[in-house]
């Protein structure tokens, strides 16, 4: 069974780092095709993806964010980082951790999701 | 703005049926398949559809994906109250190298 979760700062003020952790089970990221990925959804508004990180460590940015983005994996813990830099209020949202389905690459299962919140 | 381009709400009446478009360009659903997902308030997205037109083990077959050229279409048969949520389509953007989204229906079962 696969479940994902996301951990990391419910607050963050402007300008500050964002650092959130996927820790996730039911699967290896050493795994062929394997992929996690991060996507955001601020209050009242859409999904947004953010970076997906593969199994060989190969790794994809959204072009509107790639400047501020960091995704890393930690094969022996199960977990994969993202980073954000110069945090925004409009950075405001809950940010989802996601498995990428090895063979045709969507997102099948996610994780239950973390607001963040930024605000000085 | 969204990549992908869906229409904010739809409505229907129970046992009636629905359709959500998703609009996109040739170097996302032109090129690349659809998928669909479901998100009840205050839940994570469900993946629907995959594969433009596949159910997931467990999805009811109530609902139906389809693709033409570069838009894509949800349908939802014998509406249910419990169906009322937010569905996003979703592409890869070959242009873009990354995952693009639909902005998102509002589905209201009145």
């Amino acid at each position: 069974q696969i479940t994902l979760r996301e951990s990391g700062p419910t607050l963050v003020k402007p300008t500050q780092t964002l650092t959130l952790t996927c820790t996730f089970s039911g699967f290896s990221l050493s795994t062929s095709g394997v992929g996690v990925g991060w996507i955001r959804q601020p209050p009242g508004k859409a999904l947004e993806w953010l970076a997906l990180i593969y199994w060989d460590d190969d790794k994809r940015y959204s072009p509107f964010l790639k400047s501020r983005l960091a995704i890393t994996k930690d094969t022996s813990k199960n977990q994969v980082v993202l980073t954000m830099t110069n945090m925004d209020p409009v950075d405001t949202a809950t940010y989802y951790c996601a498995h990428r389905n090895p063979v045709y690459g969507y997102f099948d299962y996610w994780g239950q999701g973390t607001l963040v919140t930024v605000s000085s | 703005q969204s990549v992908l381009t869906q229409p904010p709400s739809a409505s229907g009446t129970p046992g009636q049926r629905v359709t959500i478009s998703c609009s996109g360009s040739s170097s996302n659903i032109g090129s690349n398949s659809v998928y669909w997902y479901q998100q009840l308030p205050g839940t994570a997205p469900k993946l629907l559809i995959y594969r433009n037109n596949q159910r997931p083990s467990g999805v009811p077959d109530r609902f139906s994906g389809s693709k033409s050229g570069t838009s894509a279409s949800l349908a939802i048969s014998g509406l249910r109250s419990e169906d009322e949520a937010d569905y996003y389509c979703a592409a890869w953007d070959d242009s873009l190298s990354g995952w693009v989204f639909g902005g998102g229906t509002k589905l209201t079962v009145l």
